[in-house]
Parts: structure tokens; C-alpha cells; sequence
């Protein structure tokens, strides 16, 4: 599995934009890259995916590098609500792997006034 | 569109009773999957299915854990026996297919199983 490397920790003031990075080196041709986050007790929700260009939704933005080898995820105006722990997967497909999405430790952000 | 449903929120159960954990998942997906999230730490995978068929079973433990997607109904987790080890949240999230790897999970907001 292509592993993923992540900031335990980050701070962003509230209306501005937060740039979380995530490493992912040794990602395959054909993986997508996750970006999921888990507001405390609740179940993770679903940001954004891509596998190559750059993606936008209503939630975020997402920027990988044309290597492939890491990617940023951009909350435009970060709002208290956006504190969580916010993770980045590299998603292994394939009948055998059974296209499960593996968590490792994420990144806590916590927005400040 | 209702997303996906986990019931109950919170479930008791004392050592040795069986608990069983309900997710339906959002309309028009038919892939499930179940994941445990112990106090305090990260999300693990337990299990892949899809109807009447598990997938990929590596995350479950070996013994008193069952899980089942029928052709009509919830998908049902089912622990037998527990133990005070069990306590955690059970997400389930579903897809709408499951290769590619370009059909996002879309997780429920769990069930909290506390054994006393």
C-alpha cells in the first residue's frame, strides 16, 4: 500500500486559507488520492478525491504535484466548524485489495479565532 | 438523499451478550464496509462486502465477529460474547462500486458500543 506522510498538528486562523500537505512517494500509477475529515464523534466525511489534475468542490481544493508524490488540500476561508482531523489517503484498487480506504493518523487542525 | 444509516447510535450490552450493529447504506450503493475506531485511536478497516458476498474480510477479528449484507435489509455486524475490549464506534460506510477506486465511501456517523 502507498503509504502517506501528514503534519500531526496544525493551527489556522479562522477566514483564512488552510494548506494541509500530505506525502505520498511511492503512490501508484493508478491511485487516487483521499482527502477525508472526522469532527470529533462524528463519522469521517468525505472532502474531495483525485487521481492526477487538480480538483475543486464546494468544500476544498485539491493540488497534486505533477510527480504525483504529494498534494495539498486548500480550505479557502478555514471556519471554526472546519476543526477536525483531517486525513489524507492514498486509495489501492483492485478486486484483490477490495478497495478499502486504509486511515493512518491524520492531521489535527484547529482553527482559531 | 438520505445518507447512510447506523442504528443504534449507542448500544450497552454487559460482558457476554451478543450486540448487533445495523447500516443501510445510501440509495443506489451496494458496496458496504465496516470499520472500528477504539478510544483514542484511528479508524481500522474490519470488512468488505458487497450483496450476500464478503469481499475482504482481512480487518475482522477471528473469532465472535460476523458480519452480512443480505439481498434485502441492512448490512448487520455481530458480535458474540463481549468483552469490555469491544467498546468503541462502528462506522460503516457504503459506495456505489467498488472498483476503480473512484466511487467515494460515504461513512454513517456510527454506532458506540459500551460493554460493562
Amino acid at each position: 500500500d502507498a503509504k502517506t506522510t501528514q503534519p500531526t498538528s496544525m493551527d489556522c486562523a479562522e477566514g483564512r486559507a488552510a494548506n494541509l500537505p500530505c506525502n505520498h512517494s511511492t503512490i501508484s500509477g493508478n491511485e487516487y488520492v483521499y482527502w477525508y475529515r472526522q469532527i470529533h464523534s462524528q463519522g469521517p466525511q468525505y472532502i474531495i478525491h483525485g487521481l492526477k489534475n487538480n480538483e475543486t468542490n464546494e468544500m476544498a481544493s485539491l493540488i497534486i504535484t505533477e510527480d504525483r508524490k504529494s498534494s495539498t488540500l486548500i480550505l479557502p476561508h478555514a471556519t471554526l466548524r472546519d476543526t477536525a482531523v483531517y486525513y489524507c489517503i492514498v486509495r489501492v484498487v483492485g478486486e484483490a485489495a477490495g478497495n478499502k480506504l486504509t486511515f493512518g493518523g491524520g492531521t489535527r487542525v484547529l482553527v482559531k479565532p | 438523499n438520505a445518507g447512510v444509516m447506523q442504528n443504534p447510535r449507542h448500544l450497552v450490552r454487559r460482558r457476554g451478550q451478543e450486540a448487533r450493529l445495523r447500516c443501510s447504506p445510501m440509495k443506489g450503493h451496494s458496496h458496504v464496509y465496516w470499520y472500528r475506531q477504539l478510544p483514542e485511536e484511528g479508524l481500522k478497516f474490519m470488512v468488505y462486502l458487497q450483496k450476500e458476498n464478503i469481499i475482504d474480510e482481512s480487518g475482522m477479528p477471528k473469532e465472535r465477529f460476523s458480519a452480512e449484507f443480505p439481498k434485502e435489509g441492512p448490512s448487520i455486524l455481530r458480535i458474540q460474547q463481549v468483552v469490555r475490549g469491544d467498546s468503541a464506534a462502528y462506522f460503516c460506510a457504503s459506495s456505489q462500486n467498488g472498483q476503480g477506486g473512484n466511487s467515494p465511501l460515504h461513512f454513517g456517523n456510527g454506532t458506540r458500543l459500551t460493554v460493562t
